[in-house]
């Protein structure tokens, strides 16, 4: 497609378990970033990739958060020991430049019971 | 105080109304972006400003770089302008959103 993608765009998931989270950019875009959006509130960031590494990870709330880009297109978000706290949708764009016009993917929704 | 500010918080208009959004910021920034996110829906860019003005279509923004204030404009609103507007401001490498707007046009 010609867009962003992000799968899943729906997972549910129990207290305490593993999530992954994939990222599709645009082709060609090599800068990366991950948001996360909690209900009524604006998107915060969490990591911007420029090619395969990770630029600024500054905004990942934990140590249990991370990210991966390893061949510079796709990226996957890892969350592990999840927490309610986490439930949110967390959304991914691309950009051709480090400063430039953000491509938003649709999100994925994550809700942790 | 957010770093991104955003007025006012929730907007209610009549068809055909002329809107404004505004947008102030407290950081250095290399570029401001007004963004529309429709309920449920992805985030659709709708401008990237430095300095100046930008329209499309019906759209305008503006930056006061100085002030540091952004405004978005809506011309002849209609109810398929109802969405949240996103202001958000990029920092060098991320970027900085504001709470948004949400906006309701009604017929």
């Amino acid at each position: 497609g010609a867009g962003v993608s992000q799968t899943p765009s729906n997972k549910v998931t129990e207290k305490g378990k593993y999530v992954e989270l994939r990222c599709d950019p645009i082709s060609g875009h090599t800068a990366l970033y991950w948001y996360r959006q909690s209900l009524g509130q604006g998107p915060e960031f969490l990591i911007y990739f420029q090619g395969t590494g990770a630029a600024d990870d500054s905004g990942l709330p934990n140590d249990r958060f991370f990210a991966v880009r390893p061949e510079g297109s796709v990226s996957t978000l890892k969350i592990q020991r999840t927490e309610r706290g986490d439930s949110a949708v967390y959304l991914c764009a691309s950009s051709p430049l480090s400063v430039g016009e953000l491509f938003f993917g649709e999100g994925s929704r994550l809700t942790v019971l | 105080k957010n770093e991104v500010e955003q007025s006012p918080q929730n907007l209610t208009a009549q068809e055909g109304e002329f809107i404004t959004i505004n947008c102030s910021y407290s950081v250095g920034i290399s570029a401001l972006h007004w963004l529309q996110q429709h309920p449920g829906g992805g985030i659709v860019s709708l401008f990237m400003l430095s300095s100046g003005k930008k329209k499309h279509g019906r759209l305008i923004a503006t930056i006061n770089i100085q002030e540091k204030h952004s405004s978005l404009h809506i011309t002849a609103s209609h109810p398929r302008d109802s969405a949240v507007y996103i202001c958000a401001a990029s920092n060098t490498d991320k970027l900085i959103f504001g709470t948004g707007t949400r906006l309701q046009v009604f017929p």
